[in-house]
């Protein structure tokens, strides 16, 4: 009964190749959807905070969109220090607890 | 402002022993969370403190426990520690029921 599901668990570019990662959810009365990004042995990073269908957030090279059972973190002209797992998560209702999928580790080579 | 901190960053402890961990949350955040990641099972929630309350709670055995103090320092507690148990531990604090900001995690190892 997954209810974040992200993919693909891994994704390999060359630099300046974009992309974009899938965060799916089944959750009833989505609450937000957060991404982060995690490097080896550190905690999670705050990216960005998704609220309604048809939002979007931008930074730097990443954008984040939301729809009504998914979102995506897009990835233009990636660079090596884009490295990492990112992670998304989705809080429900009025639950304050984040649940998580398992992530993507991106790895983008020069 | 200064980040969520924890620490210890690193323990090794053996089966059957016990351990705490603390967490100091983001000046001014009340609400502090806990989470365990390991490779299998990826970040799983633990529990949920908001002004000395715990507001929820995960899916774990009651050897799992956790306090908040009144300066929202927060602190989680394993007793009889069991090889599963190592994982690298998460604590987030956030102002209110939204974004939650991270720490660097303390990496236990039950041998």
């Amino acid at each position: 009964e997954d209810q974040v599901t992200q993919s693909p668990e891994a994704l390999r570019l060359q630099e300046g190749e974009s992309s974009s990662l899938n965060c799916s959810y089944t959750v009833s009365g989505l609450r937000g959807l957060f991404w982060y990004r995690q490097d080896p042995g550190k905690g999670p990073e705050f990216l960005f905070t998704l609220y309604s269908a048809g939002e979007e957030k931008e930074k730097e090279r990443l954008k984040a969109t939301l729809t009504k059972k998914e979102s995506f973190l897009h990835i233009t002209a990636p660079k090596p220090e884009d490295s990492a797992t990112y992670l998304c998560a989705v809080q429900e209702g009025s639950q304050g607890n984040l649940i998580f999928g398992k992530g993507t580790k991106l790895s983008v080579k020069p | 402002k200064a980040g969520v901190t924890q620490t210890p960053r690193y323990l090794i402890k053996t089966r059957g022993q016990q351990v705490t961990l603390s967490c100091s949350p983001i000046s001014g955040h009340r609400s502090v969370s806990w989470y365990q990641q390991t490779p299998g099972q990826g970040l799983q929630f633990l529990f949920e403190y908001f002004s000395e309350t715990q507001r929820n709670k995960g899916n774990f055995p009651g050897r799992f426990s956790g306090r908040q103090f009144s300066n929202s320092r927060s602190e989680m507690n394993v007793s009889t520690l069991e090889l599963g148990d190592s994982a690298l531990y998460l604590c987030a604090s956030s102002s209110t029921m939204d974004t939650q900001y991270f720490g660097p995690g303390t990496r236990l190892t039950v041998l």
